[in-house]
């Protein structure tokens, strides 16, 4: 079934050192998105990428950057974690602009981040 | 600034009962709006709204939108346990881009 899958579900770190996230779609979606959602919270836009654009929100911290390689997957590096950062991150896909039905989001099941 | 707001922000139901979840926002260039539920995981889609006054309907759950409003509503008949979750509100707002912006939610608890 075509989906969208994050790896790993459950991550645990320590304060300062790098994390990636990873997720990847079978959706062969143009559009994919990294909130991130703390608890009891609305999820929260990190960027998204149309393609190979990059589009930071602008208040988006520095810390958190991404990659996407190519239209399959898309990576999310927490470089200095700190304890606000724990979170659950989630990773969305959506068709191109245009097209029935393509604002429609499909989410991952999410990671679950933890600071030590 | 762009903005979606929900409520009531909780609800505690007896299954049987119908409720309805508001959502209402301020957009500057609105495109559409969806609804999520979303239980202990990543949300799922239950309906996209472009039109006013035009109903969506899903089983037991309908959804409709007001564009002169500018609100939307979900309804949820005969509400059982398993809608117990949180049911998210969301728009692309964004003159060019795909931008989403997400109420913070209405948990509704539905008792046994």
């Amino acid at each position: 079934d075509a989906m969208v899958i994050q790896n790993p579900r459950y991550q645990v770190t320590q304060f300062g050192k790098p994390v990636t996230l990873s997720c990847s779609q079978t959706l062969n979606h143009n559009v994919m998105y990294w909130y991130q959602q703390k608890s009891s919270q609305a999820p929260k836009l990190l960027f998204h990428y149309y393609d190979k654009d990059f589009n930071n929100e602008a208040d988006t911290p520095d810390n958190f950057q991404s990659r996407r390689p190519n239209t399959s997957f898309c990576f999310l590096d927490i470089r200095s974690p700190g304890l606000g950062d724990a979170a659950m991150y989630l990773c969305a896909t959506s068709r191109a602009p245009g097209g029935a039905g393509a604002e429609t989001q499909y989410f991952g099941p999410g990671t679950r981040l933890l600071v030590l | 600034e762009d903005k979606v707001v929900q409520s009531p922000l909780s609800l505690v139901v007896h299954e049987g009962d119908t409720v309805t979840l508001n959502c209402s926002y301020e957009v500057t260039n609105f495109r559409s709006l969806l609804w999520y539920k979303q239980e202990k995981k990543a949300p799922t889609f239950l309906f996209m709204l472009t039109s006013s006054g035009i109903e969506k309907k899903s089983g037991r759950l309908s959804s409709i939108l007001d564009k002169k409003e500018l609100f939307s509503i979900l309804n949820i008949t005969a509400t059982q346990t398993g809608d117990s979750a949180v049911y998210l509100c969301a728009g692309p707002f964004s003159s060019g881009t795909y931008k989403y912006i997400f109420g913070t939610g209405t948990r509704l608890k539905v008792l046994a």
